[in-house]
């Protein structure tokens, strides 16, 4: 069964601080992998990565894609409060369905 | 960029009423659009994917005959209730796809609450 596992589940930090938010994925035929933000309603778009080890960038955020470990990671840097929110990971099968994992809850304190 | 809404964005109905969600495509033709129930601190749960003109397609026990999905239009579909219960109640988000721009990247819309009680 294909799934997606994001860790940790959630994560409290100090402004300033940086993290790194985890993805890992078992899925049958594997087409891309996209990371959004969840805050109160539906979740914004924030990378799509398909080819392993190029690494995109945005502001404070950064992704990359291990495609032979399975595995992506997001970065955030020098966080800030508006930084909070929930962190979903989810992958594109064959079939462009999109399988999502629990999420991590971040929540960054003044 | 491509804009998604839903309406109601949050409803409250009675045990036993049936609730309509209407999710729509403002600014593009979504071929194919999906429903998703997300539960409190959990993730986002593909229902079902519909595409404009046929039936839906349900993921695995999801009831058909609760979950109601017609995609009449090319910018409109719609998810009915049927028969609601408390546990039924959750966030419902859609989203949608337009093929003819080559990418298959799916919008979201901003999501419809629905307490049952």
């Amino acid at each position: 069964e294909d799934k997606v596992v994001q860790s940790p589940l959630s994560l409290v930090v100090h402004e300033g601080d940086t993290v790194t938010l985890n993805c890992s994925y078992e899925v049958t035929n594997f087409r891309s992998l996209l990371w959004y933000k969840q805050e109160k309603k539906a979740p914004t778009f924030l990378f799509m990565l398909t080819s392993s080890g190029i690494e995109k960038k945005s502001g404070r955020l950064s992704s990359i894609l291990d495609k032979k470990e399975l595995f992506s990671i997001l970065n955030i840097t020098a966080t800030q409060t508006g930084d909070s929110a929930v962190y979903l990971c989810a992958v594109w099968d064959s079939s462009y369905k999109l399988i999502f994992g629990s999420g991590t809850r971040l929540l960054v304190r003044p | 960029g491509a804009v998604v809404s839903q309406h109601p964005s949050w409803v409250i109905c009675k045990s036993g009423t049936s609730v309509k969600i209407e999710c729509r495509s403002l600014d593009f033709q979504a071929t194919t659009m999906f429903w998703y129930r997300q539960f409190p601190k959990q993730s986002l749960m593909l229902m079902a994917t519909s595409n404009e003109g046929s039936k839906a397609t349900y993921e695995q026990g999801v009831e058909k005959d609760k979950f109601l999905i017609n995609h009449a239009s090319l910018t409109l579909s719609t998810l009915t209730v049927t028969s609601a219960h408390p546990e039924d109640s959750s966030f419902y988000i859609c989203s949608a796809r337009e093929l003819t721009s080559g990418s298959y990247e799916q919008y979201f819309g901003p999501g419809t609450r629905l307490t049952v009680t």
